[in-house]
């Protein structure tokens, strides 16, 4: 148990559905991360909110879109996804950004796109 | 540019000592972090080295040497529940991670 919790747990859609991943942190953090990870291949970090505000979109396509809401809550909403897209989608957090620090992350949301 | 090197899949004896090396290039560091991410999991963080040496932690160790762009995260008694992936990640001059790929590692009774 990380203190950081992501649904759902597994997710399958079509290119054409639209959805969202739902992460909640209960340690207080003021840092919020979405990274994406394909088998065999680096963490590839998509989005950074600090104090709800985002201050790292790595050039993430558009159909991707994040919100956070309050610094305990963080979404991704997908729309008209690609089968490439297909991954498993980790939310992480800590205390704050811009500083040194371990990443608690969430056990992640697994995608598959059809 | 910044890279990060390290093997893609390991084997060792249960009972044994395991050695897995991560190699790194930067033009700024803030660090090294290791983390371990059993299959289906959360990585979980294991250890984080921002100055030469060694830190021992139990039966994990990790090594780093800036001057040789170097880390190593030493496993030893390993048991069946070591059986993850262990990335090794970089923090840059703008307190970026930077990450590996990942190395899994198998043990075998």
């Amino acid at each position: 148990e990380t203190g950081v919790t992501q649904t759902p747990r597994h997710l399958v859609m079509g290119m054409t559905n639209k959805k969202s991943l739902k992460c909640e942190q209960h340690l207080g953090h003021n840092a919020m991360y979405w990274y994406k990870q394909s088998a065999k291949k680096p963490l590839e970090l998509m989005f950074v909110y600090n104090f709800k505000e985002q201050t790292e979109n790595n050039s993430v396509p558009s159909r991707f879109s994040p919100e956070c809401p309050n610094s305990s809550h963080l979404f991704l909403h997908l729309h008209t996804l690609q089968p490439e897209d297909s991954a498993l989608y980790l939310c992480a957090s800590r205390p704050s950004g811009g500083e040194v620090g371990e990443l608690f992350f969430g056990e992640g949301s697994r995608l598959t796109v059809l | 540019g910044q890279n990060i090197d390290q093997p893609t899949e390991m084997t060792a004896t249960e009972g044994a000592i395991v050695q897995i090396n991560c190699t790194y290039q930067t033009s700024g560091f803030n660090g090294l972090f290791w983390y371990q991410q059993h299959a289906g999991e959360a990585p979980t963080f294991l250890s984080y080295n921002v100055l030469d040496g060694l830190e021992e932690k139990g039966r994990f160790s990790s090594f780093l040497s800036r001057s040789k762009g170097y880390s190593y995260l030493l496993l030893k008694e390993l048991q069946m529940k070591d059986s993850a992936s262990y990335l090794c990640a970089l923090l840059d001059s703008n307190y970026q991670l930077i990450w590996g790929a990942g190395t899994k590692l198998i043990i075998k009774p």
